[in-house]
């Protein structure tokens, strides 16, 4: 059964790198069907998707965010990372990752909370 | 981009009541790539609905998805007390390759 599950720093100061691994089991990253994303939720509000990797490397992102964010995998960990940087207190999150297929998320990890203040 | 609009913002219903939930497109959407989730507080959404009408896996058939274009419903026949919770649509475009979620609609115990 896949599972995944967030690792990373709960708390980020203002201006510097919100950097999180998303570690993958019960399936393989490499897969070329497969999607891998990252979303993230303000506290009591929406959804926001925040940017996929696929194909072995390919990324794209929200256009909102695009300037600041970075997706990339390990294959050889079986992981995939998100990295978002010049943070400000509108970027505190849950930061969920999840797997994609055929245009949906079928999969989500349960989420970390990443607050950046000083 | 395509923005997706959910109404009500709060559907304020009883148990054993029907929900219908809204959700319309900026623009045209393919109904293949439209999907319905459901969160609970404290939880990661989950999958109710996959191309606009396709229940996932293990969902009860009380929860069913319609429409076409830019209009979009999610309904509940009989509301159970554990289908109290936020629901959202999301959308996915290949060109360009974007995932869109609506705002949600909570729905809640009257």
């Amino acid at each position: 059964q896949l599972q995944l599950q967030e690792s990373g720093p709960g708390l980020v100061k203002p201006s510097e790198t919100l950097s999180l691994t998303c570690t993958v089991s019960g399936g393989s990253i490499s897969s070329s069907s497969y999607y891998w994303g990252w979303i993230r939720q303000p506290p009591g509000k929406g959804l926001e998707w925040i940017g996929t990797i696929y194909n072995s490397g390919s990324t794209s992102y929200n256009p909102s965010l695009k300037s600041r964010v970075t997706i990339s995998e390990d294959a050889s960990e079986n992981q995939f990372s998100l990295s978002l940087n010049s943070v400000t207190a509108a970027d505190t999150a849950v930061y969920y990752c999840a797997f994609m297929i055929f245009g949906v998320v079928t999969h989500w990890g349960q989420g970390t909370l990443v607050t950046v203040s000083s | 981009e395509t923005v997706l609009t959910q109404s009500p913002g709060t559907l304020s219903l009883s148990p054993g009541e029907r929900a219908t939930l809204s959700c319309r497109a900026s623009q045209s959407v393919s109904s293949s790539y439209l999907a319905w989730y459901q969160q609970k507080p404290g939880q990661p959404p989950r999958l109710l609905i996959y191309g606009a009408s396709s229940r996932a896996t293990g969902i009860p058939d009380r929860f069913s998805g319609s429409g076409s274009g830019t209009d979009f419903t999610l309904t509940i026949s009989r509301l159970e007390p554990e289908d109290f919770a936020v629901y959202y649509c999301q959308q996915y475009s290949s060109s360009p390759f974007t995932w869109t979620f609506g705002q949600g609609t909570k729905v809640e115990i009257k």
